[in-house]
């Protein structure tokens, strides 16, 4: 049991360029989540999915784009890379909305993203 | 204002001391609280859960809730060099809000 696992660890970026992170699950959770974490800004929601199918917007979705052909991948497309978007990247699953309740998060071991 | 506070640390205690960690927040829509503890260059992971106000307790950790004065805490009791991470306050009510973690060390 994998859990959540995420590619590529560690990857820099030139400006304007375009990559996509992978993100997959072998929990058969619903409900699929990508995070930023940024020094001082904790952790803030990019997208997230409830099902396949079905995406919606985080807090700081510009410059992102997310689909989710499957239940068990929610790959993360960076459009035209900024430096602003270096961070670290953590794709995250729950069995379903951890909004409105206590359900655990499990979240990948991240993505370090530089964009110079 | 941010709707979750919490001290960025670092925190550096002797091994064995007790610790307490500490977030406050502005929202009264916060049912759930919750505490991930992250390791160096690893996701945060799930360590406590509590309900609305009161106490929990897990092994050498407690959580400890106030909603009265919007105060939330993890005590480590006996803290070991193996407790030493990131730890993230997260609150989950109207929305999902993680605190922007406190840095913990515990050297021998």
């Amino acid at each position: 049991n994998a859990g959540v696992t995420q590619t590529p660890k560690f990857q820099v970026l030139k400006t304007g360029q375009s990559m996509t992170l992978q993100c997959a699950q072998d929990m058969n959770h619903e409900y699929m989540s990508w995070y930023r974490q940024d020094p001082g800004m904790g952790l803030r929601l990019i997208h997230y999915s409830v099902g396949a199918g079905i995406t919606d917007q985080g807090e700081v979705p510009n410059g992102y784009n997310v689909s989710r052909s499957t239940t068990e991948d929610f790959p993360l497309r960076l459009l035209s890379a900024a430096p602003s978007q270096t961070s670290v990247y953590f794709c995250a699953s729950s069995y379903s909305s951890a909004r409105g309740s206590g359900n655990t998060i499990y979240f990948g071991e991240g993505s370090w993203l530089t964009v110079v | 204002q941010k709707e979750v506070e919490q001290d960025p640390g670092p925190l550096s205690v002797p091994e064995g001391a007790i610790v307490s960690l500490n977030c406050t927040y502005s929202n009264s829509a916060f049912q759930y609280f919750m505490w991930y503890r992250q390791y160096s260059r690893k996701g945060p992971e799930l360590l406590m859960y509590t309900y609305s106000s009161g106490n929990k307790e897990d092994g050498r950790f407690t959580a400890q809730v106030d909603k009265s004065s919007k105060y939330i805490s993890l005590f480590i009791r006996d803290s070991q060099p193996s407790d030493s991470a990131t730890y993230l306050c997260a609150m989950s009510g109207d929305k999902l809000i993680f605190g922007t973690g406190t840095r913990l060390q515990v050297f021998p």
